[in-house]
């Protein structure tokens, strides 16, 4: 979905470096999402914020910070990378009090931490 | 724990072919129960959402069941097409408006000409 957009698409690092994933989005939505995607499992949520000054653990957090710099912006690090966070990273968004809780995905960020 | 399977991991068909894929729960509560379909290198897109009310709904060439009795759903895709070919993820919501969404690892879908 265009609305939401990620930055890098691609990123190969090393080991122990420092990475941050960038999400924008243009839906005017006040929820934002950080999930990870491993072959043959299913989306895993990292972090979600509800709005800038709301952040919130989801099941795998450890290893990874955010932080929300505007309703629109929401950015993922990695402090210090390792192997095992090698994976597609994806944010969503979605609409506050929208039923359902219908959330719209980015196309994603293939990470590779060698 | 809450989970979500899904069968088959994958499913290769002809063009022109119907397929139905599955999707059995165990999160409880129940709010509602989504499909996406994910392209190779995209986000998931929804393709429907229904409510623990709903039976049935449809998107064009795709109609899914709900029961919620068993809790088991089920995705059809009628007339196949190649750019059916994706990964289609079964997505549990416990709560109406929560956050914590339940997904399944997907039916990776090829259909072949």
């Amino acid at each position: 979905d265009a609305d939401v957009t990620q930055t890098p698409r691609n990123r190969i690092t090393k080991t122990g470096k420092r990475i941050m994933l960038e999400c924008s989005q243009t839906k005017g939505h006040d929820r934002m999402y950080w999930y990870r995607q491993d072959p043959g499992l299913g989306l895993q949520l990292i972090y979600y914020s509800f709005d800038v000054k709301d952040i919130n653990k989801g099941e795998i957090s450890d290893g990874y910070s955010v932080s929300r710099q505007a309703q629109a912006k929401f950015s993922l690090s990695l402090e210090s990378a390792i192997p095992n966070q090698t994976a597609l990273y994806f944010c969503a968004t979605s609409d506050l009090g929208r039923i359902y809780n219908e959330q719209f995905f980015g196309p994603g960020t293939r990470l590779t931490v060698l | 724990k809450n989970q979500v399977e899904q069968s088959p991991q994958s499913l290769i068909i002809l063009e022109g072919k119907n397929c139905t894929l599955q999707c059995n729960y165990t999160v409880s509560p129940f709010s509602n129960l989504r499909w996406y379909k994910q392209d190779t290198g995209r986000g998931p897109v929804s393709l429907t959402i229904m409510t623990f009310s709903e039976n049935t709904k449809s998107n064009g060439r795709y109609t899914a069941t709900l029961d919620a009795d068993t809790k088991q759903s089920s995705l059809h895709i009628t007339a196949s097409q190649l750019s059916d070919s994706a990964s289609y993820i079964c997505v549990v919501s416990p709560e109406l408006y929560g956050n914590k969404l339940v997904f399944g690892a997907g039916t990776i879908l090829r259909v072949k000409s």
